[in-house]
């Protein structure tokens, strides 16, 4: 059974930090991985998506990275602003499901 | 190109009711999915469907049961609601039931059950 977990579960930092938000999955036979961002109470937005084949994506301020084998992705944000604040969610697409496994988030505030 | 659009914007219900949730796809796709999502968690996927059939399904109970319409517009009805039905209810659209295909989600509708 395919898990997603996102370490940290809260992140406070000052503006203009480099800051890197975690993903690790426990069953690696996966499609794709994507990374949304959702404002409180608000539907999702998404940021990246990495095909099973790729190692990264980038986006702007955003890069993604996808370690297949070690079952991991990292979402990298430059210069972090508070516009950016907001929860970042990262979800898988699994073989053996054929539906998005999604983590419970990172909540980043960034404050100025 | 319109984008995915929910209604309503909020309800409240109180337990034992009926609920009806609405879904307008993107234009041009056909394939549409819901997912419910508790306060502080990540979304979990009650069900997909491809030209108005179902398609997949997560592990929901049979009270939560959905229609797709011919255009592509879809419903979920959530039946004798309880109050952890409580969620912020999300639909994403996508052009084709494939895997690969990539899920455009809409704003959501926050269901209250009291």
């Amino acid at each position: 059974k395919q898990e997603v977990t996102q370490i940290p579960a809260a992140l406070s930092v000052p503006e203009g930090e480099n800051l890197v938000l975690n993903c690790s999955f426990t069953d690696s036979a996966i499609y794709n991985l994507q990374w949304f961002r959702q404002d409180p109470g608000k539907g999702l937005t998404s940021l990246l998506l990495i095909q099973s084949s790729q190692r990264e994506q980038t986006s702007g301020r955003l890069n993604a990275s996808l370690d297949k084998s070690s079952g991991r992705s990292t979402l990298y944000i430059a210069a972090s602003q508070p516009g950016d604040s907001a929860t970042y969610l990262c979800a898988v697409l699994s073989y053996n499901t054929d539906k998005l496994i999604f983590g419970t988030g990172t909540r980043l505030q960034v404050f100025p | 190109e319109t984008g995915v659009t929910q209604s309503p914007t909020h309800l409240i219900k109180t337990r034992g009711q009926q609920v009806t949730l609405r879904c307008s796809s993107q234009s041009g796709h056909n394939t549409v999915s819901w997912y419910q999502q508790a306060l502080g968690q990540g979304p979990q996927f009650i069900f997909q469907y491809y030209r108005e059939e179902e398609n997949g399904r997560g592990n929901f109970p049979p009270r939560f049961s959905g229609l797709q319409f011919p255009n592509y517009s879809s419903e979920l009805n959530v039946n004798a609601l309880e109050l952890d039905d409580s969620a912020l209810y999300l639909c994403a659209s996508s052009l084709g039931a494939g895997p690969v295909n990539e899920q455009f989600f809409g704003p959501g509708t926050r269901l209250t059950v009291l």
